[in-house]
């Protein structure tokens, strides 16, 4: 079974806080991917990233980077946490081409 | 115009019901049609996965594509209440990333 972690359930941070969320796949995928999923908007790309050390904006990367040093491993950094990222948090992985992503359980950050 | 539209609802119905569910799009590009289901505090995990017009049944979930009128229904028969989930269309380019739909939320009562 491909399987996709993500470092935290929960995660409660405060305004100007540097976050990181990492997530890991176990099925050699070479597309990886971060999205934010808020009540009303659902799913928006922030980042992807289709190899090692490759990354693509998606339609809301402000306030955001990423990085993927391993193919296994892409981590979504907040440089500097504001109330507006208070969000559910969902990484995915896929093989190249149009195919199915696998999710993890996502990170519920809250920024107070 | 958005790319993709989907009702968000929420959509209630009592258990045994038909469910229709539906998606329509602009690009006429796209080759590729899928339906995640989403629980509540989980992520989203693929339900079906088409990519011709016509239907494609998989138990109680049929697909249907319409690619003319730019068309997607997922059908739930029999529905239950462990159908109780959000829905969420999606469309795949070829570089692998995914256009999703908004979602909508059902309801399965017992």
């Amino acid at each position: 079974d491909v399987k996709v972690t993500q470092s935290s359930r929960y995660l409660v941070k405060r305004t100007g806080e540097k976050v990181f969320l990492e997530c890991v796949q176990d099925m050699d995928h070479e597309n990886m991917f971060w999205y934010r999923q808020d009540p009303g908007l659902g799913l928006r790309l922030i980042y992807f990233s289709y190899d090692v050390k490759m990354k693509e904006k998606g339609d809301i990367p402000e306030g955001y980077s990423v990085s993927r040093e391993k193919k296994e491993r892409f981590s979504l950094i907040l440089e500097s946490a504001s109330t507006n990222q208070t969000s559910m948090y969902l990484c995915a992985s896929s093989f190249r081409g149009p195919n199915e992503q696998f999710f993890g359980p996502g990170t519920r950050l809250t920024v107070l | 115009q958005k790319e993709v539209e989907q009702d968000p609802g929420p959509l209630s119905v009592p258990e045994g019901a038909i469910v229709s569910l539906n998606c329509t799009y602009s690009n006429s590009a796209f080759q590729y049609f899928m339906w995640y289901r989403q629980y509540s505090r989980k992520g989203p995990e693929l339900l079906m996965y088409t990519y011709s017009s016509g239907n494609k049944e998989d138990g109680r979930f049929t697909a249907q594509v319409d690619k003319s009128s730019k068309y997607i229904s997922l059908f739930i028969r029999d529905s239950q209440p462990s159908d109780s989930a959000t829905y969420l269309c999606a469309f795949p380019n070829q570089g692998g990333k995914l256009i999703f739909g908004q979602g909508t939320e059902l309801s399965v009562k017992p």
